[in-house]
C-alpha cells in the first residue's frame, strides 16, 4: 500500500518569512495530493491539492509542487502569519478506483513574533 | 451548517462496553469516510462507503468494527467490546465521487469535527 513521509515534523520560522514541507510517497499510481491545516482539537481543513497532470498549483500566500518523477511534493507558505501556526499534513490518493487518502505524520508550524 | 457533522464529539466508556457514533456527511457528496487520529498521527484510513456500498475496509478494522450507511445518507460506526488502544479522535469525510450530483466531479475531502472516544 502507499506509504507517504513528512518532514521536518516540527518548524519554527519567525512572522513573514517563508516555510517550506516537504512530502514523499511510495505508490506511483497515486495522482492526487491535498494538503490540510488541523488546528488544536479542530477538524483538518483541506488548503490546497494538486492532481499529477500539474506540476505547481498557487493561491494567494499558499503554494504546492510536484515532481513525480521523485515522488515527491511540497507546501510553500510565504509572508508567514501566527495565524499560520498550526498542525499541516500532506496526503497522497488515487482518484479512482478509491480514493482513500494515506496521510504523512504532520508537520507542526510554528510562527513567532 | 451545511459542512460535516458528527455526534457525539465526546465519548467516554468503560472497556467492554459498545459504543456507535453518526456522521451526516455534506448533502449532495456521495462518497463517505471513516478515518481514526491518535495524538500526534496524521488520519488512518478505515473504511468507506460510495452511496450506501461499503467498497473498502482497511486491514485496522477488527471484527469489533462495522460501519453501515443504510440510506446512502448519513453512517454509523460500531465498536464493540471496547478496548483501551481504541482511544482516538475518529474522523468522517465526505466527497463527491462518480456519479454523484454536484458540479465538478471534485474528489475533495471534507472532514467533520470528530468524535473523541476516551476508554477507561
Amino acid at each position: 500500500g502507499e506509504n507517504v513521509e513528512q518532514h521536518p515534523s516540527t518548524l519554527s520560522v519567525q512572522e513573514g518569512d517563508s516555510a517550506v514541507i516537504k512530502c514523499t510517497y511510495s505508490d506511483s499510481a497515486s495522482n492526487y495530493f491535498p494538503w490540510y491545516k488541523q488546528e488544536l482539537g479542530k477538524r483538518p481543513q483541506l488548503i490546497i491539492d494538486i492532481r499529477s497532470n500539474v506540476g505547481e498549483k498557487k493561491d494567494q500566500r499558499i503554494a504546492v509542487t510536484l515532481n513525480k518523477t521523485a515522488k515527491h511534493f511540497s507546501l510553500h507558505i510565504t509572508e508567514t502569519q501566527p495565524e499560520d501556526s498550526a498542525v499541516y499534513f500532506c496526503a497522497a490518493s488515487m482518484v479512482a478506483p478509491a480514493s482513500k487518502l494515506t496521510f504523512g505524520t504532520g508537520t507542526r508550524l510554528q510562527v513567532t513574533l | 451548517d451545511t459542512g460535516v457533522s458528527q455526534d457525539p464529539r465526546h465519548k467516554i466508556t468503560k472497556r467492554g462496553q459498545n459504543v456507535t457514533f453518526r456522521c451526516d456527511p455534506i448533502s449532495e457528496h456521495n462518497r463517505l469516510y471513516w478515518y481514526r487520529q491518535t495524538l500526534g498521527q496524521g488520519p488512518e484510513f478505515l473504511t468507506y462507503f460510495q452511496n450506501e456500498a461499503q467498497l473498502e475496509k482497511s486491514r485496522l478494522l477488527s471484527d469489533r468494527f462495522s460501519a453501515e450507511r443504510p440510506k446512502g445518507s448519513f453512517s454509523t460506526l460500531e465498536i464493540q467490546r471496547t478496548e483501551q488502544g481504541d482511544s482516538a479522535m475518529y474522523l468522517c469525510a465526505s466527497s463527491l465521487g462518480p456519479g454523484g450530483r454536484g458540479s465538478g466531479g471534485t474528489y475533495e475531502q471534507y472532514f467533520g469535527p470528530g468524535t473523541r472516544l476516551t476508554v477507561t
